[in-house]
């Protein structure tokens, strides 16, 4: 399996752009995550969805930021419009219900620069 | 409020030397804590999961423990490696009725940044 796999790797759009990142989990996983990593505060949780359905979104930052998960093999998370202080990384990762273990498989990341 | 603070925010070390890392964590009901060990630029992955009853679980040169009475975990690194150089990550796992791989009940701490020098 190749993993979760991110895309764009990285993305410098000017303030005011909408910004649009992708997301493939690894098959077979019914949970998708998306993150924001910063150094200041480290990894936030933003939004998940268990079945293609959003579960919680109360860590989006506003309502610039909004997540689809049209099927189960295929995510996007938007920002419109931009601004410098979303400069971050974005991590989206999947897992199994197994149990309660709760490993989480994370992608390689969206580096986006904000100018 | 549920809280996990790593310490220390970062760290030096020479290739060869032992070193721990520390998570103490706020989180209640407990269910489970998660080190993830994350390279730079990529995403983090799993080294260890601890559960309520585990006091101590190695994989490799890494050994965690788990001290939930005091709510405190540690990692220790063993003969370190430069591929060692990484954040760790702490994640503290809250006891939840509702079952599976949902995020309600989870709780990150910042990392701490370890770099091993040659």
């Amino acid at each position: 399996d190749a993993g979760v796999i991110q895309s764009p790797r990285h993305e410098v759009t000017e303030m005011g752009q909408e910004v649009t990142l992708r997301c493939k989990p690894i098959s077979g996983h019914d949970y998708l995550f998306w993150y924001r990593q910063t150094m200041m505060r480290g990894l936030e949780l933003l939004i998940y969805f268990n079945n293609n359905v959003p579960i919680d979104d109360s860590g989006m930052p506003e309502d610039r930021f909004s997540a689809k998960m049209p099927n189960a093999s295929f995510s996007t998370l938007k920002i419109q419009p931009s601004e410098p202080r979303d400069s971050a990384v974005y991590f989206c990762a999947s897992s199994l219900p197994a149990g309660g273990s709760n490993e989480q498989f994370f992608g390689p990341g969206t580096r986006l620069t904000v100018l | 409020k549920n809280q996990v603070e790593q310490s220390p925010q970062s760290l030096i070390i020479l290739e060869g030397k032992n070193c721990t890392l520390q998570c103490n964590y706020t989180v209640s009901p407990f269910s489970n804590l998660r080190w993830y060990k994350q390279d730079t630029g990529r995403g983090p992955v799993s080294l260890t999961i601890m559960t309520f009853s585990e006091n101590t679980k190695s994989n490799g040169r890494y050994t965690a423990t788990l001290d939930a009475d005091t709510k405190q975990s540690s990692l220790h690194i063993t003969a370190s490696q430069l591929s060692d150089s990484a954040s760790y990550i702490c994640v503290v796992s809250r006891g939840s009725r509702r079952s599976g791989g949902g995020a309600d009940g989870l709780t990150f701490g910042k990392g701490t940044h370890l770099i091993i020098q040659p």
